[in-house]
């Protein structure tokens, strides 16, 4: 059954680096997202994807963030000068027609 | 702006005791509800989606259903790997991104 899969599962960085996460995508999809979890709290979206270019992002997507389809198959979030409150899961998704089929996350930790 | 309150917040229920989640939405123009199940430390996982009120939908132990206004997820006889947490998330007009709730925390003892 095809999945989506995420790299690395858990990063650890120090406050100010720059961080990428990396996914791949169910191969016949066509929008590609990013979530976040904060620890105990709700499932945030920050992005969407489509057609090579961003479809739609929220407040909290501004210009530390960054996303790209480098190639045919990876899907990737840059974090630019990483803060405290950046620590979270970060879950990819893609779908088709809402319906959205998540990765197992990454676990991001910022010291 | 699209909004999703779950309730309660945690059900702790014995096996085979059976029970419902609620979802309550304001959406401007549903395109589709969804429920997922969250294990800790794991991505949603999705389960169901339904698009217009009267709409149901079952998967073993779960019955998924659709108001103009809120979804239940009914949850008959259930035994402890229900134990999860359920998000419902909705889809609406205009936007690419899918609106998640804060969860409902099931626990299913012995």
């Amino acid at each position: 059954e095809p999945e989506v899969t995420q790299t690395p599962s858990h990063q650890v960085t120090q406050m100010g680096q720059e961080v990428i996460l990396r996914c791949v995508p169910i191969s016949n999809h066509l929008y590609f997202y990013w979530y976040r979890q904060i620890l105990g709290q709700k499932v945030e979206f920050l992005v969407s994807f489509y057609n090579n270019e961003i479809s739609e992002k929220s407040e909290i997507f501004d210009d530390q963030f960054s996303v790209e389809r480098p190639d045919g198959s990876n899907f990737t979030l840059k974090i630019r000068s990483t803060k405290l409150e950046d620590s979270a899961m970060y879950f990819c998704a893609s779908g088709n027609t809402g319906e959205l089929f998540f990765g197992e996350g990454s676990r991001l930790t910022v010291l | 702006e699209d909004q999703v309150t779950q309730s309660p917040e945690a059900l702790r229920l014995q096996e085979g005791e059976s029970s419902s989640l609620n979802c309550s939405y304001t959406v401007s123009g549903l395109r589709g509800l969804f429920w997922y199940r969250q294990d800790p430390g794991k991505g949603p996982e999705f389960l169901f989606t339904l698009y217009s009120a009267g709409e149901e939908k079952e998967k073993e132990r779960l019955k998924a259903t659709l108001t103009k206004k809120e979804s239940f997820l009914h949850i008959t006889a259930p035994k402890p790997e229900d134990s999860a947490t359920y998000l419902c998330a909705v889809h609406s007009g205009g936007y690419q991104k899918v609106t998640f709730g804060t969860g409902t925390k099931l626990q299913v003892i012995p």
